[in-house]
């Protein structure tokens, strides 16, 4: 696509649910890159993926946390057991490997709002 | 791994004047160093970028400084304007085969007029 799609763009949960939010990236981009990013707050990374190398985990804040990417393409974001805490914008970006030769860095999405109540 | 500091948090300028942020990152590794504009409710907007091998660079208004020795680097807006007030990050990109990038925390910048 033309840009980088997220879905759902809210979502509220009750805590102890569990949520998908989804990530469509730009088409031919390798890499793919989940954020959080709490109120007020920065750009927590959580976990990214690159071409068919093993995903770099290393930003999970939990085991609840868990991300696939099918194909090489649409990526999901599953949070188990939610909790409050878990209350934050989770933005998505990819990237090619042109856009750090030429520049250009990421191009994120607009963010699925969750809300755990 | 890397870790990016970010200074100041908030910075508040009269219409007209020059702001500045700073950044330091840990990692002598890292070689690319985005600038990222986030307005209200918006995602995050590429501004301007430097590499490792480069001191600095200049957009109209907007220049980025690196100082690899001291793992220092600058974001200069001239001549603000209020519709440079947004939050600001500065990032650090490790090459490691993928491009993993750590953010800094943020600066919120009020431009006056």
């Amino acid at each position: 696509g033309a840009g980088v799609s997220q879905s759902p763009s809210n979502k509220v949960t009750e805590k102890g649910k569990d949520v998908e939010l989804r990530c469509d990236p730009i088409s031919g981009h390798t890499a793919l890159y989940w954020y959080r990013q709490s109120l007020g707050q920065g750009l927590e990374f959580l976990i990214y993926f690159q071409g068919n190398s093993a995903p770099d985990k290393s930003g999970l804040p939990s085991d609840r946390f868990s991300a696939e990417r099918t194909g090489g393409s649409v990526s999901t974001l599953t949070i188990q057991r939610t909790q409050q805490e878990d209350s934050a914008v989770y933005l998505c970006a990819s990237s090619s490997r042109g856009s750090w030769d030429r520049g250009g860095g990421y191009t994120f999405g607009s963010g699925t709002r969750l809300t755990v109540v | 791994g890397e870790n990016v500091e970010q200074h100041p948090s908030t910075l508040s300028v009269q219409e007209g004047d020059s702001a500045v942020i700073k950044c330091t990152y840990s990692d002598s590794a890292s070689n690319y160093f985005p600038w990222y504009k986030q307005e209200l409710g918006k995602r995050p907007q590429l501004i301007i970028d430097i590499r490792s091998n480069v001191g600095e660079k200049k957009d109209q208004r907007i220049a980025v400084t690196l100082n690899k020795t001291a793992k220092h680097f600058s974001l200069h807006i001239t001549e603000t304007q209020p519709e440079d007030s947004a939050v600001y990050f500065c990032a650090a990109t490790l090459n490691t085969g993928g491009f993993k990038t750590i953010f800094g925390a943020g600066t919120r910048l009020f431009v006056k007029a």
